[in-house]
């Protein structure tokens, strides 16, 4: 059973540009959450989509913006690069609409650097 | 609001000794998980552990065993055996089971010594 495969793994772009992360989870998964981890604010909630629909936002600009498609792959957008998006951005995979008693699953990252 | 809170930012552990790092955690919500995940340097998360707000026992994984006590709001990872490998970050986690969003704490860095 593959895990949960998050595209590209590394990513160097210029302030003022729009980058795409993808995000795969395990296959069956239809919960997709992501976050943000840097070393000053440690993970933070972005978005999480559920069915293609998003069923909570985290307190982040509207430059971020995700959407989720009809097989559960979930892609998400940052548009206007900052210096301060530099971050090692995670997807986790989830299962189905009752939460109790699954478990999570985290992808390798996409580590975003902005310069 | 929920809010966890791991009160070691580093700790040390002799191989093949047991560890415990420690979680606390503050939710009005009555149905959740807590989970425990290992990031070493390459960045990924792993999955460890899972406790479920209902579950009476504590769970365990092998060497991992959660040490659960919900009147305390507290769920500590126990760590037997520790290995070299076992050097990382560990996160706290807890989820509310009204969807994938996570609340992390701040981490505690393990480093096993030879």
């Amino acid at each position: 059973k593959a895990g949960v495969t998050q595209t590209p793994r590394y990513l160097i772009k210029t302030r003022g540009q729009q980058v795409t992360l993808s995000c795969s989870p395990i296959s069956g998964h239809r919960s997709v959450s992501w976050y943000q981890q840097t070393p000053g604010q440690g993970l933070q909630f972005l978005f999480e989509y559920f069915s293609e629909t998003q069923r909570n936002k985290g307190n982040f600009p509207g430059r971020f913006s995700g959407r989720q498609f009809s097989n559960s792959r979930s892609e998400m957008n940052v548009s206007t690069l900052e210096l301060g998006d530099s971050a090692l951005y995670l997807c986790a995979s989830s299962g189905g609409h009752n939460l109790m008693n699954t478990e999570a699953f985290f992808g390798q990252g996409t580590r975003l650097t902005v310069v | 609001a929920q809010k966890i809170t791991q009160t070691q930012p580093g700790m040390f552990v002799q191989e093949k000794e047991a560890v415990t790092l420690d979680c606390t955690y503050d939710t009005s919500d009555q149905s959740y998980g807590l989970f425990w995940y290992k990031q070493p340097s390459s960045g990924e998360m792993i999955f460890l552990i899972y406790q479920g707000s209902y579950d009476e026992q504590n769970a365990t994984e092998g060497r991992y065993s959660l040490n659960f006590q919900k009147a305390r709001k507290s769920a500590n990872l126990v760590i037997s055996a520790s290995q070299l490998g076992d050097s990382a970050m560990y996160f706290c986690a807890m989820r509310p089971n009204t969807g994938n969003q996570f609340y992390f704490g701040t981490g505690t860095s393990l480093t096993v010594i030879p």
